[in-house]
């Protein structure tokens, strides 16, 4: 069936250094692409989102590339901080549908 | 800024009794959520409402019945608890086509 999934389980990177954590999903009508953060003890937060028209899109010290070819998403952290150690969800929004479907989320971990 | 409440952050119940978790959300978000989180499993969506008195079935809806007669509030509950359903309970809210904003969630333990 289809599925949203993540390359990696967890990541573990140098305060400063840039985070990429990964996505791939395998339905090919999902038109509408977020990615969450969740602390310990907190639900998820939105951090950004892109639509299937878009590529790129860029926010506060993160960036959301789609490949829509290879039906991959990926996030992108610069300068990561301790306060960024969370886990990852990717979701994805089958076309036409009000759910979503979400990955099972990478930790990462920054180490000082 | 959006905000989704749940009416505990936790809940310790025992086999067979009744439970409801309640949530509330302020902005007016015509579409509701209910999902539980297991480790290793993600976010496995329960229930979701996408207008007042209606719901839809999620991925796994047994066990569980909603309940929305109220725009900002949905409930979920648990018939007769079991032990398998020993979860975290997220709430979220949404708007039709947009991101969906959470709750902190509910930690329900069933002895």
């Amino acid at each position: 069936g289809e599925s949203v999934g993540l390359h990696l389980p967890t990541l573990s990177v140098q305060e400063g250094d840039n985070s990429i954590i990964n996505c791939a999903y395998s339905n090919s009508a999902s038109d509408y692409f977020i990615w969450y953060k969740q602390e310990s003890g907190k639900g998820p937060q939105f951090i950004i989102d892109i639509r299937s028209n878009m590529d790129k899109r860029q926010g506060q010290r993160v960036t959301v590339l789609l490949n829509k070819t290879v039906k991959h998403l990926s996030l992108q952290i610069a300068a990561t901080q301790p306060g960024d150690s969370a886990v990852y969800f990717c979701a994805e929004r089958p076309y036409n549908n009000n759910d979503m479907r979400f990955g099972a989320g990478t930790r990462l971990t920054v180490k000082p | 800024d959006v905000k989704v409440t749940q009416s505990s952050r936790y809940l310790v119940k025992r086999t067979g009794e009744k439970v409801f978790l309640e949530c509330v959300q302020d902005m007016d978000h015509e579409n509701m959520f209910w999902y539980r989180q297991d480790p290793g499993l993600g976010l496995r969506l329960i229930y979701f409402s996408y207008d007042v008195k209606m719901k839809e079935k999620g991925d796994i809806p047994e066990g569980y019945s909603v309940s929305r007669e109220k725009k900002e509030r949905f409930s979920l509950i648990l018939e007769s608890a079991s032990t398998n359903q020993t979860s975290m309970y997220l709430c979220a809210s949404s708007n039709p086509g947009y991101e969906q904003y959470f709750g902190p969630g509910t930690r329900l333990t069933v002895t």
